[in-house]
């Protein structure tokens, strides 16, 4: 079935450093990215978004790149601080309207 | 103040018990999702709903039942057919636009576990 690879599923990076998580997925036809932090113990929280006709975004520190060709969109985090540490998970929608999620990539900042 | 609430936040089951875990909006949306989150797993689709009395099964809809009779509600029953129930619930919902590829907005989940 379809499925979305997330990487790394651990990242550790220095406070101040950047941090890049990537995503690959399968179905040919998904045109909507989403990203989402989770804090523990809470739900997930969109961070950024990005659609099939753009290559890239940004929001302050945050951008996500898409690579449609390849089938991998990424997440970028610069200068790094340490409310950044969390759970982040890559999706993407499929042909039915559903959004299928990665695992996961907990992100440690270190001091 | 819009958004979604879940409740319980923690809530217990015996052996052979059903419970229901409640979820609402107040952000006029379409569609409603249910998911179980398991440490390592990611979130898993349990069951969505588009439009007020229908809904379709996810990927792991075996041992849940829901019912979607207003918009603004869709509660989750875990029966007593799910084996392994403990988890972290997660409700989502989302406005259902062109092709249905419209964010998807989460509660603040429900852990359940098994006494």
């Amino acid at each position: 079935g379809e499925n979305v690879e997330q990487h790394p599923s651990t990242l550790s990076v220095q406070e101040g450093d950047s941090a890049v998580i990537k995503c690959t997925y399968s179905d040919s036809a998904s045109n909507y990215f989403p990203w989402y932090k989770q804090e523990l113990g809470k739900g997930p929280q969109l961070i950024i978004d990005i659609r099939s006709n753009v290559g890239e975004k940004k929001d302050q520190r945050i951008a996500v790149t898409l690579n449609k060709t390849a089938k991998h969109f990424s997440l970028h985090i610069t200068e790094t601080q340490p409310e950044d540490s969390a759970v982040y998970f890559c999706a993407a929608t499929l042909r039915d309207d559903k959004i299928i999620f990665g695992k996961g990539t907990r992100l440690h900042i270190l001091p | 103040d819009g958004g979604i609430t879940q409740s319980p936040k923690y809530l217990f089951r015996k052996e052979g018990q059903n419970v229901t875990l409640s979820c609402e909006q107040n952000l006029n949306h379409d569609a409603m999702y249910w998911y179980r989150q398991d440490p390592g797993q990611g979130l898993r689709l349990i069951y969505y709903s588009q439009i007020v009395n229908d809904f379709q099964k996810g990927d792991i809809a075996e041992g849940y039942s829901v019912s979607r009779e207003k918009k603004e509600s869709f509660p989750l029953t875990v029966t007593s057919a799910q084996k392994n129930p403990t988890a972290f619930y997660l409700c989502a919902s989302s406005p259902v636009g062109t092709g249905g590829r419209e964010t998807q907005y989460f509660g603040p989940g429900t852990r359940l576990l098994v006494l």
